[in-house]
């Protein structure tokens, strides 16, 4: 079974910092898919950002990136120049696909707070 | 497009009730799901469904049961509500197939189970 762990239960940091949420994972898929989902206190999940693991080079999407190392099975978020609106609970999510079925395995989340 | 909808947005049982998560898109998605999120965790899969009239299990489908007779609507049932199911409910649904694409989420049901 595949497992996602992020260690970081809380980060703060100040508005227009850097900041990088850490996801590690397990499985002994070779062909999977990584997402980062952002839950503001709406609780509308919100898709951030998502790679390929066959896909060599990292993916990003204006201020958000990510580092993919796949032999280290790891999968963090960088956030540059962090925005008030970047407040919320980021989830990092694994999934494969098996006829038709795309499930979703989810980090247990990093509460992130952007202070003005 | 409305996206993917849930009603009702909030709930109080009592234990022992029954009720259903009513969950609807008009994406013409196949892939359809429901999450559940506790404090503390990450959503974890309840029920999934790949077309109309096809469901299985996720990795929590104790206590409840869903069906899928349209493309639109995935239902989730609690037959017999019990303090463990307190909870918010989160219905996803994709287009489907080999490639996988974003999930669209509704905006939840918060259960709660006195």
């Amino acid at each position: 079974a595949q497992t996602v762990t992020q260690s970081q239960p809380e980060m703060s940091v100040q508005e227009a910092e850097t900041v990088t949420l850490s996801c590690t994972y397990d499985t002994s898929e070779n062909n999977y898919y990584l997402f980062w989902y952002k839950q503001p206190p709406s609780r509308q999940m919100i898709l951030v950002i998502r790679q390929e693991a066959y896909k060599q080079q990292n993916a990003t999407e204006n201020r958000f990136s990510v580092n993919f190392q796949k032999a280290a099975k790891s999968f963090s978020l960088k956030i540059s120049d962090s925005q008030l609106g970047d407040t919320a609970m980021y989830f990092c999510a694994f999934m494969t696909t098996f006829q038709g079925a795309q499930k979703l395995v989810f980090g247990q989340g990093t509460r992130l707070t952007i202070n003005p | 497009n409305a996206g993917v909808t849930q009603t009702p947005k909030f709930q109080v049982l009592k234990t022992g009730q029954s009720m259903t998560l009513q969950c609807a898109q008009d994406m013409n998605h196949e892939y359809m799901s429901w999450y559940r999120q506790d404090p503390g965790m990450g959503l974890r899969l309840i029920h999934y469904s790949v077309g109309a009239g096809i469901t299985d299990q996720g990795e929590v489908p104790n206590g409840y049961n869903v069906s899928r007779s349209t493309t639109e609507d995935f239902p989730l049932r609690l037959l017999s509500a019990a303090p463990s199911q307190t909870s918010v409910y989160f219905c996803a649904s994709s287009y489907g197939g080999l490639a996988p694409d974003e999930q669209f989420f509704g905006p939840g049901t918060r259960l709660t189970v006195l």
